[in-house]
């Protein structure tokens, strides 16, 4: 299996631009988290959706972010317009329903909004 | 809401044994994860622990209490790649879903 992929690994943008982060979950997994990272916030959960349906996108920090999960295999985190303090890694995981459900994560798509 | 504690950073010489804490205080548990970053690379899944006592791994054991809220990572036979962040991480109930709240991490250096 390859595991969880993500696309790009790193990104450069100017604030004002729109970003868009691609996953592809393992298949067969049921869930898809997207989470940020940064030095002093630590791994935030932003949204998660359970077969394709969001259930929880309370992590999303405003109007800016977006998710969607058009299908099983494929997933998108966009931000529009981007800020200076989005700059970041954004990781997406997948797992199994189950109460030893861990997450796979992917390698992260590293975020710099200039 | 929800409150997860480890300390910040642990220093442990190779072929030791160390111990890493972690406290929590949340409603709804439901499970407690450890997983271990290396520096610029993904989280990777170490331990998971829903009922209390230990969970051995190979050089790795997880402990759970959950009157206490509390759970430990047992690194035995510390070798240097074992340096890493390590973070707790708590899974509570919401409607079946699999919603993990991570501690801030624990960076473990291993030295000579």
């Amino acid at each position: 299996d390859a595991g969880v992929i993500q696309s790009p690994r790193h990104e450069v943008t100017e604030m004002g631009q729109e970003v868009t982060l691609r996953c592809k979950p393992i298949s067969g997994h049921d869930y898809l988290f997207w989470y940020r990272q940064t030095m002093m916030r630590g791994l935030e959960l932003l949204i998660y959706f359970n077969n394709n349906v969001p259930i929880d996108d309370s992590g999303m920090p405003e109007d800016r972010f977006s998710a969607k999960m058009p299908n099983a295999s494929f997933s998108t985190l966009k931000i529009q317009p981007s800020e200076p303090r989005d700059s970041a890694v954004y990781f997406c995981a997948s797992s199994l329903p189950g109460q030893g459900g861990e997450q796979y994560f992917g390698p992260g798509t590293r975020l710099t909004v200039t | 809401g929800q409150n997860i504690d480890q300390p910040t950073e642990m220093t442990a010489t190779e072929g030791a044994i160390v111990q890493i804490n972690c406290t929590y205080q949340t409603s709804g548990f439901n499970g407690l994860f450890w997983y271990q970053q290396h520096a610029g690379e993904a989280p990777t899944f170490l331990s998971y622990n829903v009922l209390d006592g230990l969970e051995e791994k190979g050089r790795f054991s997880s402990f759970l209490s959950r009157s206490k809220g509390y759970s430990y990572l047992l690194l035995k036979e510390l070798q240097m790649k074992d340096s890493a962040s390590y973070l707790c991480a708590v899974r509570l109930f919401t409607g079946g879903g699999n919603k993990l709240t991570f501690g801030t991490g624990t960076q473990l250096k291993v030295e000579l």
